[in-house]
Formats: C-alpha cells, structure tokens, sequence
C-alpha cells in the first residue's frame, strides 16, 4: 500500500525558513495538501492542490512537489506556526482511499 | 460562514454501536462531497469514510470496512456515521470535514472540532 513519510520534528529559529517533507513513492504524480494542527484544535488547510494556498492563509506558506518528495515551506517562521502538519493524498488505485503523513512536529526555538 | 458542529460521541463498550452525526450550515450541503476523519489520543490523523455530493459514491478504509456506514441527509444538512462493532482501536476524536467539490477525491476545506468517541469496558 502507498505510504507518506515525514520527519517527526522540525526545529526552526523564528524569522528563519521551515522545510517539512512528505515522502512517497512518485509522489510528483499526486496531488499534496497540508493541515496545520495546533493542541486541542481541529487541522486547518494550508496548502492544497501542491502549491495553492486557500484564503486568509498568509503567503509565508508555500509548498512544491515533484519525484518522490513534496515540501511545506514556511518563511519568516513566527512563533504561532508552531503546531503539527500534517500532507494527504488520495491514492486512487484500485481501492481509493485517503492517506495522511504520520505529522510533523515544528518548534520555533 | 461554514460551520460542521459534530455530535453523538461518548462512552461505548467492545461490540457495541454508534451514530456520529454533523450537522453542516453556512453553505449548499447537497453541492459538496464530505469525510470522516479521527484521530486517537496523542496520535495523527486517519481517515475513516468519504462519500459524494449525492451520496452514490462512498469510500471507506480498510480498518473500519463492513463496520461503518457513512450517510447523508440534504434535507437535514446532516453527515453521519454509523458505527457497529466498536473496538478499542476504534477510540479516537472524529472530525467531519468538507471537500471543496462535489466529488471526494480532492482535499478537506473545513473542518468541525471534532467529537469524542471511547471505546472502554
């Protein structure tokens, strides 16, 4: 079955830039969206489509994919982006179903 | 504004049943495919169900295959799922979430807060 590989932590200084991946076999071949979860709070989507980004999120969040890795990027990281994030895909095989990456930790030292 | 208040959770025993229900307002609920997705204690997210605008395609994942139902009712703006056989494996927060489309195949736009569903003699 199709698995989605990330780091489980990310460490960042603020005012720095943040890279997360999301690993998968062809993953370029896929559509890629991102959630950030914060504690005791429901995801909110952040990146959908690879690249876009829905509104009222602001433009420090950008993502990429392409081979077999897809990237959540967050520039001037700011405290407040500390949460969990976390990719999906639908793997629409022969039994289509929704996968999600294991999360990613960020901590903005 | 969209708004997916989800309820029904609570305390079960191994083998018994549940019905999650999510009630949808601020947008055209017979226009957009919807999901189910839950998250168990201190762990990540894992999808449980999606089905269409319509309701004639429905997906499940293979842990809860042949022991959830997922439904909907337009004229009730009203997600559900109907959950049988629980196990302890089965406890978890249950989020609804809404696709952007009418088809499910795409990503989740909006998302309730979730209702709490253990599963404990």
């Amino acid at each position: 079955s199709y698995v989605l590989t990330q780091p489980p932590s990310v460490s960042v200084a603020p005012g720095k830039t943040a890279r997360i991946s999301c690993g998968g076999n062809n993953i370029g071949s896929k559509s890629v969206h991102w959630y950030q979860q914060k504690p005791g709070q429901a995801p909110v989507l952040v990146i959908y489509s690879d690249t876009d980004r829905p509104s009222g999120i602001p433009e420090r969040f950008s993502g990429s994919n392409s081979g077999n890795a897809a990237t959540l990027t967050i520039s001037r990281v700011e405290t407040g982006d500390e949460a969990d994030y976390y990719c999906q895909v639908w793997d629409l095989r022969s039994d289509p179903n929704v996968l999600f990456g294991g999360g990613t930790k960020l901590t903005v030292l | 504004e969209v708004q997916l208040v989800e309820s029904g959770g609570g305390l079960v025993q191994p083998g018994g049943s549940l019905r999650l229900s999510c009630a949808a307002s601020g947008f055209t609920f017979s226009s957009y495919a919807m999901s189910w997705v839950r998250q168990a204690p201190g762990k990540g997210l894992e999808w449980v169900s999606a089905i269409s605008n319509s309701g004639d395609s429905t997906y499940y994942a293979d842990s809860v295959k042949g022991r959830f139902t997922i439904s909907r009712d337009s004229s009730r703006n009203t997600l559900y799922l109907q959950m049988n056989s629980l196990r302890a494996e089965d406890t978890a927060v249950y989020y609804c979430a809404k696709a952007p489309y009418s088809y499910a195949e795409t990503n989740f736009d909006y998302w309730g807060q979730g209702t709490l569903v253990t599963v404990s003699s």
